[in-house]
């Protein structure tokens, strides 16, 4: 399968500062997803974005296929953005390999 | 909101007992997802089906078995549960938009543990 790796594994922000989180995949893909699953286990898709950027709000991603990389931005956090972000990749046979996650901490 | 309903929402059982986890989704999707959750391994695809009777293999299959005699139900069953299926499933449908975009929504989860 493929191999996904997130940086960093865990982060700690201050309410109200940026942060970039990163997604490595080690083969071409047809399907890049970022999701957050919130302190209630709950997972939910933020983006569909297997090339070029979107924008939703505070968040942000851009993959970059060719260099096998996406990025999730997220601006002025806030403490409900606290959770696990998953990056996870498919080339379109049905199977995502989900990445292990960042784990983001949002201090008041 | 994607109407994926899983029941039940958390099961103990013991080791050897067969067990049935079921997904109920509202909107007619024709893809459904089985993956289970676990500490440092990220989600893992147990099975999936690709419409009613059709089904296939993920990376995780041994020890399960699926079923999808209608659209809206997926049913997960491990026939003789193990103490290594401790964990999260989660169920989830992928949504078709425009092209070739396919996202994957999940159910909020079932917490199982064998003993």
């Amino acid at each position: 399968g493929i191999q996904v790796e997130q940086s960093p594994p865990d982060l700690i922000l201050q309410e109200g500062a940026n942060s970039t989180l990163r997604c490595n995949f080690s083969d071409s893909v047809n399907n890049l997803q970022w999701f957050h699953q919130n302190p209630w286990g709950q997972l939910i898709n933020l983006f569909y974005i297997p090339s070029g950027t979107k924008q939703n709000g505070r968040l942000s991603a851009t993959t970059v296929a060719t260099e096998r990389y996406s990025l999730l931005y997220i601006s002025s956090s806030q403490t409900t953005d606290s959770g696990v972000y998953f990056c996870a990749v498919d080339r379109g046979a049905n199977n995502l390999f989900f990445g292990t996650g960042t784990r983001l901490t949002v201090i008041p | 909101d994607a109407g994926i309903t899983q029941s039940p929402r958390h099961k103990v059982t013991e080791t050897g007992t067969p067990v049935t986890l079921r997904c109920h989704q509202t909107e007619n999707h024709r893809y459904m997802y089985w993956y289970r959750q676990d500490p440092g391994h990220g989600l893992r695809l147990i099975h999936y089906s690709y419409g009613v009777k059709d089904t296939d293999k993920g990376e995780v299959s041994d020890g399960y078995s699926v079923s999808r005699s209608k659209t809206e139900d997926f049913l997960l069953t491990l026939e003789s549960a193990t103490s290594s299926q401790t964990s999260v499933y989660f169920c989830a449908i992928s949504e078709y938009g425009t092209g070739h975009q396919r996202s994957l929504h999940f159910g909020n989860g079932t917490r199982l543990t064998v003993t």
